[in-house]
C-alpha cells in the first residue's frame, strides 16, 4: 500500500483558498487518490476522489500531476466550519480496498 | 449518499465486561465492512476487515479473540470488545462499501458516525 505524506497542520483565514498537498511516491498503477474530512468525534466524510488530472465537485478540487506521485486538495474560500482534519488516502478500488489512514492535516481556519 | 449508522453512539462500561457495537448500512448492501479505532489526537487505525459470511481479517497486532467481529448479513457487522479494560477506551468507527470486484470502479467507503467507548 502506498504511503502518504501530508503537512501535519495548516492555518488559514476565512475566505481564503487552501491547498493541501499530499505525497505518494509509491502509488501503484491501479491506485485511486481519495480525500476525507473528519470533525472531532465524527466519522470521516468523503470529499473527493480522482485517478489523474483534475477533478472538481461542489466542495473541492483535486489536482493530480501526470506522474501521480502527489496530489493537491484545493478548498475554495474556506469558512470556520472547514476546520477539521483532512486525510489523503491511496488505494485500489474494487475488490481489494483496504484504506490506511496517515496522520492527516489539521486545518485551522481563523476569523 | 449512502448512510452507515452505528449503535450505540457512546457507551460506558466497567472493566471486565464485554461491549457490542453495531454497524449498519441503511440503504445499501455492504459485502465488506471495516473497523477502525481512533485515540485522541491520532489518526484512524484499521483493526479488521469484515466480509459477509466469512471470518474477519485482522490487522497485525490486533487480537482477534479480544475484538470479535461478526458480519452475519449484508447490512450488519458487529464488533464485540471482550473483557474490556481502560486501555480499550477509544473511538470506534466502522465503514462499509459494496464490493463490485471491478478494479476500475471508484473506491469510496462510507463511514459511520463512530462509537465512543469508555471503560472505567
Amino acid at each position: 500500500l502506498a504511503k502518504t505524506t501530508q503537512p501535519i497542520s495548516m492555518d488559514s483565514y476565512e475566505g481564503q483558498e487552501v491547498n493541501i498537498t499530499c505525497s505518494h511516491n509509491n502509488i501503484a498503477t491501479n491506485d485511486y487518490i481519495t480525500w476525507y474530512q473528519q470533525f472531532p468525534s465524527q466519522g470521516p466524510r468523503f470529499i473527493i476522489q480522482g485517478y489523474k488530472t483534475k477533478v472538481t465537485n461542489e466542495v473541492a478540487s483535486l489536482f493530480i500531476p501526470a506522474d501521480r506521485k502527489s496530489s493537491t486538495l484545493s478548498l475554495p474560500r474556506v469558512s470556520l466550519s472547514d476546520t477539521a482534519v483532512y486525510y489523503c488516502l491511496v488505494g485500489l478500488s474494487g475488490g481489494y480496498n483496504k484504506l490506511i489512514f496517515g496522520a492527516g492535516t489539521r486545518l485551522a481556519v481563523h476569523p | 449518499g449512502a448512510v452507515v449508522s452505528q449503535h450505540p453512539s457512546w457507551v460506558i462500561c466497567k472493566s471486565g465486561t464485554s461491549v457490542k457495537i453495531e454497524c449498519r448500512s441503511l440503504d445499501f448492501q455492504a459485502t465488506t465492512m471495516f473497523w477502525y479505532r481512533q485515540f485522541p489526537k491520532q489518526s484512524l487505525m484499521l483493526m479488521a476487515t469484515s466480509n459477509e459470511g466469512s471470518k474477519a481479517t485482522y490487522e497485525q497486532g490486533v487480537e482477534k479473540d479480544k475484538f470479535l467481529i461478526n458480519h452475519a448479513s449484508l447490512t450488519l457487522s458487529t464488533l464485540t470488545v471482550t473483557s474490556a479494560h481502560p486501555e480499550d477506551s477509544s473511538f470506534y468507527i466502522c465503514s462499509a462499501r459494496t464490493g463490485t470486484g471491478n478494479l476500475y470502479v471508484d473506491n469510496e467507503q462510507f463511514f459511520g458516525p463512530g462509537t465512543r467507548l469508555t471503560v472505567l
